[in-house]
């Protein structure tokens, strides 16, 4: 199985701040892959997929990079509605395996 | 706008089948692929399998030999049995299409359903 690491854990930010989330494949996958938020009690959102595309609706301020073993989700000017989990997913091989999430909290 | 919905017992007993359907709502069920996904308590995001169509599966191969996802078209939905259950089988599952014959991302996802395994 491809194992999916991301950082931080959790980090604070404040609205308005920069954040950059980090995941890392243990072998290379392309560009297979793909960022959710997920709410508390609720299904997860997908916000980008194959490394770099926004799903449609999503906005701008979200935007990925990466290929190959390391990715990032950046938020650019985080809204109080972005507080939440983030999951990284890659899909370039079976099983479709998730990052273990990055809780957003306030500062 | 597609529209998933998980419906099943939210208690099943250790050793006994755990058997889920999720219901599609507001298109088509043909010429997709659909997941099931689950989430312990507190924990992350585990893919349990999907089946494409009517035609072919993919499971987690570390719950292949528990695990049947089929798929009836002419009520709009698709199924996961999980046999021999135990605690560890506790989570909330949720069913997902993937559009995407290649890329495999989740963009529609079912509010989810969370089952208890007892004792």
């Amino acid at each position: 199985d491809i194992q999916m690491t991301q950082s931080p854990s959790s980090l604070s930010a404040s609205v308005g701040d920069r954040v950059t989330i980090t995941c890392r494949a243990s072998q290379r996958i392309s560009d297979y892959l793909n960022w959710y938020q997920q709410k508390p009690g609720k299904a997860p959102d997908l916000l980008i997929y194959a490394a770099s595309t926004l799903q449609s609706g999503v906005p701008s301020r979200f935007s990925g990079s990466g290929s190959g073993t390391d990715f990032t989700l950046t938020i650019s000017g985080l809204q109080p509605e972005d507080f939440a989990t983030y999951y990284c997913q890659q899909t370039y091989s079976i099983p479709r395996t998730f990052g273990q999430g990055t809780k957003v909290e306030i500062k | 706008q597609v529209e998933l919905q998980e419906s099943g017992p939210g208690l099943v007993k250790s050793s006994e089948t755990l058997s889920l359907t999720c219901t599609v709502s507001g298109g088509s069920i043909r010429n997709y692929y659909w997941s099931w996904i689950r989430q312990p308590p507190g924990k992350g995001l585990e893919w349990i399998g999907y089946m494409y169509d009517t035609e072919s599966t993919n499971y987690n191969p570390s719950l292949k030999t528990r695990v049947t996802i089929s798929v009836d078209t002419s009520k709009h939905q698709f199924s996961l049995k999980l046999t021999s259950v135990t605690a560890a089988d506790t989570a909330v599952y949720f069913c997902a299409r993937d559009p995407s014959a290649s890329r495999g991302y989740f963009d529609s996802w079912g509010q989810g359903i969370l089952v208890t395994v007892s004792s």
